[in-house]
């Protein structure tokens, strides 16, 4: 597709589920990034995928947190045994290698509100 | 700890004016500073761009300063029109930071016709 498309766009689960959450970025974009806004706070990195292969796993909060990606497209981000602090916008984010200073394209999030 | 600062949370600003945003970091080692803007129920969207070998970058009405001695960046918008009214977000990463860009918390820019 022409954007970065999220799936789905809101999400309401009862504490102690577990949510995954879609990404699609654009096809041909090699590096796919998964970021959360909390209320009131900035983005906070989560995840880089170049390709299938995560380099980058520092920012997961915890080991309920996970996330994959295949055929160098869609990517999945999995919390399990959700809590209430984990209630944020969860944003994807897709770029071509090297083109730092071209920004990422972001999708429009997923609004995951934990009850 | 919050390597990316803004420290207004909103702006309010005539039609027509400039608008000023600006942006503090504190770490020495980064090199590239991007500045996105965000409308309600959507994704941040790219505006500009500056790598720490310039000062100034500019692109029609927004034009970025980077000040490296002071960790400071701002972001001008002239003239400052009604659609400009977003949430802007700065943005900052380094070949030393690893691959992720850190955000700020948002500047909530309001252009009153």
């Amino acid at each position: 597709g022409a954007g970065v498309s999220q799936s789905p766009s809101n999400k309401v689960t009862e504490k102690g589920k577990d949510v995954e959450l879609r990404c699609d970025p654009i096809s041909g974009h090699t590096a796919l990034y998964w970021y959360r806004q909390r209320l009131g706070q900035g983005l906070e990195f989560l995840i880089y995928f170049q390709g299938n292969s995560a380099p980058d796993k520092s920012g997961l909060p915890s080991d309920r947190f996970s996330a994959e990606r295949t055929g160098e497209s869609v990517s999945t981000l999995t919390i399990q045994r959700t809590q209430q602090e984990d209630s944020a916008v969860y944003l994807c984010a897709s770029s071509l290698s090297g083109g730092v200073l071209r920004g990422y394209t972001f999708g429009s999030g997923t609004r995951l509100t934990v009850v | 700890d919050q390597q990316v600062k803004q420290n207004s949370p909103s702006l309010s600003v005539q039609e027509g004016r400039i608008s000023i945003l600006n942006c503090d970091y504190t770490n020495s080692m980064f090199d590239y500073f991007l500045w996105y803007k965000k409308y309600p129920a959507e994704g941040p969207t790219f505006l500009i761009s500056i790598s720490s070998i310039k000062d100034k970058n500019e692109d029609g009405r927004f034009t970025v300063f980077l000040n490296k001695s002071a960790k400071h960046l701002s972001l001008h918008i002239v003239p400052s029109q009604p659609g400009d009214s977003a949430v802007y977000f700065c943005a900052a990463s380094g070949i030393s930071t690893g691959n992720q860009f850190y955000f700020g918390t948002g500047t909530s820019l309001t252009v009153i016709p």
